[in-house]
């Protein structure tokens, strides 16, 4: 059946170390999104990508970097840059095809600093 | 500077009854709203939608209500259950965000037994 997937659920990190997250979708949809949430915070727009091989800078994008070379696959590397990286990150993915979009979110993975 | 607003951080209601849930915004190009409900530890699942042509949508015991003069929606929940207990977070686009949504800060319900 069809859905988004993130792995791993949890994951460390230690010093200055990049480590990447996962995230993949089988719903055909040409947009994937990263959102950052912190407690008591809203979803924070990390990346999008509208297109294969295309992606934009969301709202807090530094420390960050993406990829999307395949359509199903947008994972997300959190650099040694990001000062502050512990935190819930979700995974998004939408139809574009009008003005009425809804996206539909993976299970998330929380990112935590050894 | 915070384009969509949920002022209120919780809300508790008895089994049974009404829960409102209320979302205020400021940017006047927006004409597409979502109300998605998250559990702890999850992804947040989409709940119920409306576009800015509508002034109400329903979906069995969801309901969002828009004002556009207001600038201002809410989530009615009819009658509410123990398992409505979630963050329910609003969400705001338009046509011209590239398919950017702008979410509030979510609103804990807790519906008591």
């Amino acid at each position: 059946d069809g859905g988004i997937t993130q792995s791993p659920k949890y994951l460390f990190r230690k010093e200055g170390q990049n480590v990447t997250l996962s995230c993949e979708q089988n719903l055909n949809h040409d947009a994937m999104y990263w959102y950052r949430q912190d407690p008591g915070q809203g979803l924070r727009l990390i990346y999008y990508s509208q297109i294969v091989n295309d992606f934009q800078k969301g709202d807090i994008a530094e420390g960050y970097s993406v990829s999307r070379e395949k359509k199903e696959s947008f994972p997300l590397t959190v650099t040694s840059a990001q000062k502050n990286p512990t935190a819930f990150y979700l995974c998004a993915s939408s139809s574009p095809g009008g003005v009425q979009e809804t996206q539909y979110f993976g299970p998330g993975t929380r990112l935590l600093v050894l | 500077d915070q384009q969509v607003k949920q002022n209120s951080p919780s809300l508790s209601v008895q089994e049974g009854r009404i829960s409102i849930l209320n979302c205020d915004y400021t940017n006047s190009m927006f004409d597409y709203f979502l109300w998605y409900k998250k559990y702890p530890a999850e992804g947040p699942t989409f709940l119920i939608s409306i576009s800015s042509i509508k002034d109400k949508n329903e979906d069995g015991r969801f309901t969002v209500f828009l004002n556009k003069s207001a600038k201002h929606l809410s989530l009615h929940i009819v009658p509410s259950q123990p398992g409505d207990s979630a963050v329910y977070f609003c969400a705001a686009t338009s046509a011209g965000a590239n398919s950017k949504l702008t979410f509030g800060k979510g609103i804990t319900l807790s519906v008591r037994p």
